[in-house]
C-alpha cells in the first residue's frame, strides 16, 4: 500500500518569500511522485513529477522538488511566492513503471500575502 | 490537444436522484481513471479502465455507483440513488502512461440535497 502525507493543511507566506511545501510518502516499491496545483475553480493542474531520473525536478512556474529516498520526502519549492501562487497543492503517489492508481495528500492551501 | 473534458461542471440533485457524469478523455489515452473529493478531505481514487475494461474498481464506494467506458472512449459515471455523503467533486483523469503523467479535467461539483 502507498500513502502520502503532507504536512500542513494552511501554508501562509510573503510575496517575494520561499515557498516549501511538505510531502513524505510511504511506499513499498520504487514510487513516481507528483505534484498537482488546483487553482480556484479549476481542475488539476500537474507541477511536476518524479519518475525516476532526476531526483531534482523543475516543474511550470518557478516550483520545483527534491526526491530524497532517505528521507521518503519530495518537498516543494520555490524560491519567491508570487500572488499569483495562492492556490491548493497535492502531493500524489503511484507505483513506477505501470499506469495504476494515484494516491493524493490531503492538499496544502497556499496563502500569499503582501 | 484537447484535454480532458467533464460535464456537467455542477450539479444540484436531489436525494434519492440519478445522476450521470461524463468524462473525454484525452484521444489516444487508454487508461481513464475517477477520483472524487468530499468536503475537507484527501482525493480519492474510485475506478480505472484501459480502454473499456474496469482495470480497478476497488475505490468504488458501494453498488449505487455504475461506470462504464464505451468503445474504450468517453465514460459515465451515474450514481443511483444519490445520498447526502456522494456530494463532492468528481475527477477524471486520463493518462497514456505512468511516466508521462496524468491529466485531470476540471471536475464536476455534484451536491446532493
Amino acid at each position: 500500500a502507498q500513502s502520502v502525507t503532507q504536512l500542513g493543511s494552511h501554508v501562509s507566506v510573503s510575496e517575494g518569500a520561499l515557498v516549501l511545501l511538505r510531502c513524505n510518502y510511504s511506499s513499498s516499491v520504487p514510487p513516481y511522485l507528483f505534484w498537482y496545483v488546483q487553482y480556484p475553480n479549476q481542475g488539476l493542474q500537474l507541477l511536476l513529477k518524479y519518475t525516476s531520473a532526476a531526483t531534482l525536478v523543475k516543474g511550470i512556474n518557478g516550483f520545483e522538488a527534491e526526491f530524497k529516498k532517505s528521507e521518503t520526502s519530495f518537498h516543494l519549492t520555490k524560491p519567491s511566492a508570487h500572488m499569483s501562487d495562492a492556490a491548493e497543492y497535492f502531493c500524489a503517489v503511484t507505483r513506477s513503471g505501470t499506469a495504476s492508481k494515484l494516491t493524493f495528500g490531503t492538499g496544502t492551501r497556499l496563502q500569499v500575502t503582501l | 490537444e484537447a484535454g480532458v473534458t467533464q460535464f456537467p461542471s455542477h450539479s444540484v440533485i436531489e436525494k434519492g436522484q440519478t445522476v450521470t457524469l461524463r468524462c473525454d478523455p484525452i484521444s489516444g489515452h487508454d487508461n481513464l481513471y475517477w477520483y472524487r473529493r468530499v468536503m475537507g478531505k484527501e482525493i480519492k481514487f474510485l475506478l480505472h479502465f484501459v480502454k473499456e475494461s474496469k482495470q480497478d474498481e476497488s475505490g468504488m464506494p458501494n453498488n449505487r455507483f455504475l461506470a462504464e467506458r464505451t468503445g474504450g472512449t468517453y465514460s459515465t459515471l451515474k450514481v443511483q440513488p444519490a445520498e447526502l455523503e456522494d456530494s463532492g467533486v468528481y475527477f477524471c483523469a486520463s493518462s497514456h502512461g505512468t511516466a508521462y503523467g496524468y491529466t485531470f479535467g476540471s471536475g464536476t461539483r455534484l451536491t446532493v440535497v
